[in-house]
């Protein structure tokens, strides 16, 4: 069965440091997501893709973040400088869009990032 | 601002048992999703809930939709261990290209 795929699993950097999250979306999907879930919280949306450029983007996806789907697989989250409260597992998400339904949303595993 | 609220947050449950999770949200929406997460991992899909008056049940649980008074429930029937997990419900934002905002979780304990 297809699924998302995220790498790495665990990410450490330290604060200040550029990091790029990478996710291989599900083949045929053309809607990708990046969502954060800081530690015991619940899960927080960033932002949306399609197209090549984003769709939406939430209050915390300020100049720091960006995304690329740099080769027609690979779909990236760079932070530019780390913050410690940065730290917070990032999920990547993909979806096909069918006769103007949307349908649900298949997630990745998930990155972990540590910032120190 | 669209507000996503479940309750309860945590919930300990006899095996056996029967239990419903709700979930409120405060401004329209037709589409409304429930996601299983084990510790540590990723959030599996379990419903989506496309219209008012929807049902889809799978296995020991059971969810329902009410758009007009915009509350979708998650019944638990006869619990067994394997069904401890956290249950986030999740609303598409209206108007967005499927951008979910999702309720803070109930977290779910199953004790023989």
């Amino acid at each position: 069965e297809p699924e998302v795929t995220q790498t790495p699993s665990h990410q450490v950097t330290q604060m200040g440091q550029e990091v790029i999250l990478r996710c291989v979306p599900i083949s045929n999907h053309l809607y990708f997501y990046w969502y954060r879930q800081i530690l015991g919280q619940k899960v927080e949306f960033l932002v949306s893709f399609y197209n090549n450029e984003i769709s939406e983007k939430s209050e915390i996806f300020d100049d720091q973040f960006s995304v690329e789907r740099p080769d027609g697989s690979n779909f990236t989250l760079k932070i530019r400088s780390t913050k410690l409260e940065d730290s917070a597992m990032y999920f990547c998400a993909s979806t096909l869009d069918g006769a103007g339904y949307w349908y649900e949303q298949y997630f990745g595993p998930g990155t972990r990032l540590t910032v120190t | 601002e669209l507000k996503v609220e479940q309750n309860p947050l945590f919930l300990s449950m006899q095996e056996g048992k029967n239990y419903t999770i709700y979930c409120n949200y405060s401004t329209t929406s037709d589409r409304l999703y429930w996601y299983r997460q084990d510790p540590g991992k990723s959030l599996e899909s379990l419903f989506v809930l496309l219209s008012n008056g929807a049902v889809k049940q799978e296995g020991r649980l059971m969810a329902s939709l009410d758009t007009k008074a915009r509350l979708s429930t998650l019944h638990i029937t006869a619990a067994v261990h394997d069904l401890s997990a956290t249950y986030f419900c999740a609303v598409d934002k209206g108007g967005s290209q499927g951008n979910l905002i999702f309720g803070k979780g109930t977290k779910l304990s199953v004790k023989p």
